[in-house]
């Protein structure tokens, strides 16, 4: 079956724009996690969803950032303005259920450079 | 707080050689811990975990003990290959809730 995939692969944006990251995940995976990787950096967990409500936005690291599940499927992470030091590989990942006893699965992620 | 560390790389070794990478965390209740690994090209995927103290996740060779006494989860094998190499990254979670703590991720190059 398909994995988890992203969209765009790579984003070049001016600084000031919105841009729309977009996530699919694995079919039948109730929960659904956005991180941040930032260069020679972790990843930086910035939410989760379980279905379409998202009960933990704490990772978001401004009011520029959101982010929705619609359909318990597909997600969006939008940036609005953004500003350079959002530059970064935004990674996508899919459970089964949530916790730590199901395994995530990884997209390939979408890089983003914002000049 | 919550957080991992993980040994900075890039670690280089010949093949056949002994791999350790080192990985401590602290948590603020009851931690579960993972080894992630991502190959050239490709997303992470996990590679072991362990859910309890004293537990001992395993594959493809690779091994991590979950010791609570000295808050470490570090990957070993004994003998690495050049397909092992990628970079790896330790991860935590804790108290079974939903929010995941990565460490910065260690550069393994393989050289035949």
């Amino acid at each position: 079956g398909a994995g988890v995939s992203q969209s765009p692969s790579n984003k070049v944006t001016e600084k000031g724009k919105d841009v729309e990251l977009r996530c699919d995940p694995i079919s039948g995976h109730t929960a659904l996690y956005w991180y941040r990787q930032s260069l020679g950096q972790g990843l930086e967990f910035l939410i989760y969803f379980q279905g379409n409500s998202a009960p933990d936005k704490s990772g978001l690291p401004s009011d520029r950032f959101s982010a929705e599940r619609t359909g318990g499927s597909v997600s969006t992470l939008t940036i609005q303005r953004t500003q350079q030091e959002d530059s970064a590989v935004y990674l996508c990942a899919s459970s089964f259920a949530s916790g730590s006893y199901n395994e995530q699965f990884f997209g390939p992620g979408t890089r983003l450079t914002v000049l | 707080g919550n957080s991992v560390t993980q040994m900075e790389g890039p670690v280089t070794l010949s093949e056949e050689a002994f791999l350790t990478i080192n990985c401590t965390y602290t948590a603020t209740g009851y931690p579960s811990l993972f080894w992630y690994v991502q190959y050239p090209g490709e997303g992470l995927q996990l590679l072991l975990k362990a859910t309890k103290a004293d537990d001992k996740g395993s594959n493809k060779g690779f091994e991590a003990t979950y010791r609570k006494e000295t808050t470490s989860f570090h990957l070993e094998k004994g003998s690495v290959q050049v397909s092992d190499s990628a970079v790896y990254f330790c991860a935590l979670n804790v108290n079974n809730f939903n929010k995941f703590y990565f460490g910065s991720g260690t550069k393994l190059n393989v050289k035949p």
